[in-house]
């Protein structure tokens, strides 16, 4: 079946570090790609995707491009403020499925100290 | 435009009692979905509505979860009787139509104890 591992946190930075989270992913059949946020407090929401390889998804200063050939997704961002502590889901969405049912990794909590 | 709203936040219920759990979409999307998080691990899938039907209900762990949607409204989730395994984080989601942008709502917090 279809899954995405990310690698576990919590990862602690300092500001203005860069931050990598890994997304690895297995899939069935051709899926998109997405990276959600949950701020403390919040709902998920959608951060970045990309729908097809080699696509590169950005927002917020995080980039993530779309690597088919190691079936790979890693979140990047070259300089992280405090006000981006907050939990990051990979996750995977395979469109000949159950209409966008998404599959989530487990979560890398982020904790960006001052 | 308001968000998606579950309530309540948090409920607190012991072993073999009966909880109900809310969600209320978007207006105007017809997508509605369900995901849990157990015990800080991944978030899963639990069922997906598409206006009032159950478009595919393969994550729903066991016959103890229902999910209803009353005329392709709100949702809700019942838990009965609620088990200490049923404790987690159980978010909702709802989208214009499959292949676009999920919005979650805040998620409600079940401790069973």
């Amino acid at each position: 079946g279809d899954s995405v591992t990310q690698m576990e946190g919590p990862v602690t930075l300092s500001e203005e570090a860069f931050l990598t989270i890994n997304c690895t992913y297995t899939a069935t059949g051709y899926p998109s790609l997405f990276w959600y946020v949950q701020y403390p407090g919040e709902g998920l929401q959608l951060l970045l995707k990309a729908t097809k390889a080699d696509d590169k998804g950005s927002n917020k200063g995080f980039e993530a491009t779309y690597r088919k050939e190691t079936t790979s997704f890693h979140l990047e961002k070259g300089s992280v403020q405090v006000s981006d502590s907050a939990v990051y889901f990979c996750a995977l969405s395979v469109q000949t499925d159950s209409w966008g049912k998404l599959q989530f990794g487990a979560g890398t909590q982020v904790v960006v100290t001052p | 435009e308001a968000g998606v709203t579950q309530f309540p936040s948090h409920s607190v219920i012991e072993k073999g009692q009966t909880v109900t759990l809310r969600c209320d979409p978007i207006s105007g999307h017809d997508n509605l979905y369900w995901y849990r998080r157990v015990m800080g691990k991944e978030i899963k899938f639990l069922l997906h509505f598409v206006k009032e039907s159950k478009q595919d209900e393969s994550g729903m762990p066991n016959n103890r979860f229902l999910a209803e949607r009353t005329g392709g409204t709100y949702s809700t989730l019942k838990v009965q009787p609620a088990e200490l395994e049923d404790s987690g984080v159980y978010f909702c989601a709802s989208s214009q139509d499959g292949f676009y942008e999920q919005y979650f709502g805040p998620g409600t917090r079940l401790t069973v104890t």
